[in-house]
């Protein structure tokens, strides 16, 4: 099945600078790539998610890139808020399959 | 229009007890899941219903059984609590409209906190 592998674990930033986080995946087949955010004591939610056919999507503040060669996509968050602090999931999974294969996640911290 | 609802928030067991937990959802979704938190462990799928009528095993299956009583419920059971099983439990559910990727989108309940002693 799909190994989806996420770094770093944790990631401390000064308010307004960028953060990135990166997974790689393991099947090349995976086609859907989706990132959820989860707030301390809530549920996870997905803010963005890219598909195989695009390269690049962005949304205001919040960027995801994808690479098939090398089988990885990465989160970029630029100018970063106190309340971007969370933990990130990345996840992946393909056409037909029956779920998500998630990454372990990314605990970021944001410093006013 | 309430998404996914799980029952109880919070949940503390003795070491051999049994309980389960609810899950719902309004979404006319067709899959469903469970998994369980840990710190540092990420999410770990338990057990999943890709439709009405079906459930397979995820990556932590033992100890747990779970019910698809029908499109808009799936219950998870634990026979014999362990401390090993202290955690906290998301329900989710997803569209997974076949050949539509984006449907995989998935939509968390609020969580159960589950402790056993």
């Amino acid at each position: 099945g799909e190994n989806v592998e996420q770094h770093p674990s944790t990631l401390s930033v000064q308010e307004g600078d960028s953060a990135v986080i990166k997974c790689t995946y393991s099947d090349s087949a995976s086609n859907y790539f989706p990132w959820y955010k989860q707030e301390l004591g809530k549920r996870p939610q997905l803010i963005i998610d890219i598909r195989s056919n695009v390269g690049e999507k962005k949304d205001q503040r919040i960027a995801v890139t994808l690479n098939k060669t090398a089988k990885h996509f990465s989160l970029h968050i630029t100018e970063t808020q106190p309340e971007d602090s969370a933990v990130y999931f990345c996840a992946a999974t393909k056409t037909g399959a029956n779920n998500l294969f998630f990454g372990t996640g990314t605990r970021l911290t944001v410093i006013p | 229009n309430a998404g996914v609802t799980q029952t109880p928030k919070f949940q503390v067991l003795k070491t051999g007890q049994s309980m389960t937990l609810q899950c719902a959802q309004d979404m006319n979704h067709n899959s469903m899941y469970w998994y369980r938190q840990d710190p540092g462990m990420g999410l770990r799928l338990i057990y999943y219903s890709a439709s009405e009528g079906t459930t397979d095993k995820g990556e932590v299956p033992n100890g747990y059984n779970v019910s698809r009583l029908n499109k808009r419920e799936f219950s998870l059971r634990l026979e014999s609590a362990a401390p090993s099983q202290t955690s906290v439990y998301f329900c989710a559910s997803s569209e997974r409209g076949w050949g539509t990727v984006s449907s995989y989108e998935q939509y968390f309940g609020p969580g159960t906190r589950l402790t056993v002693t």
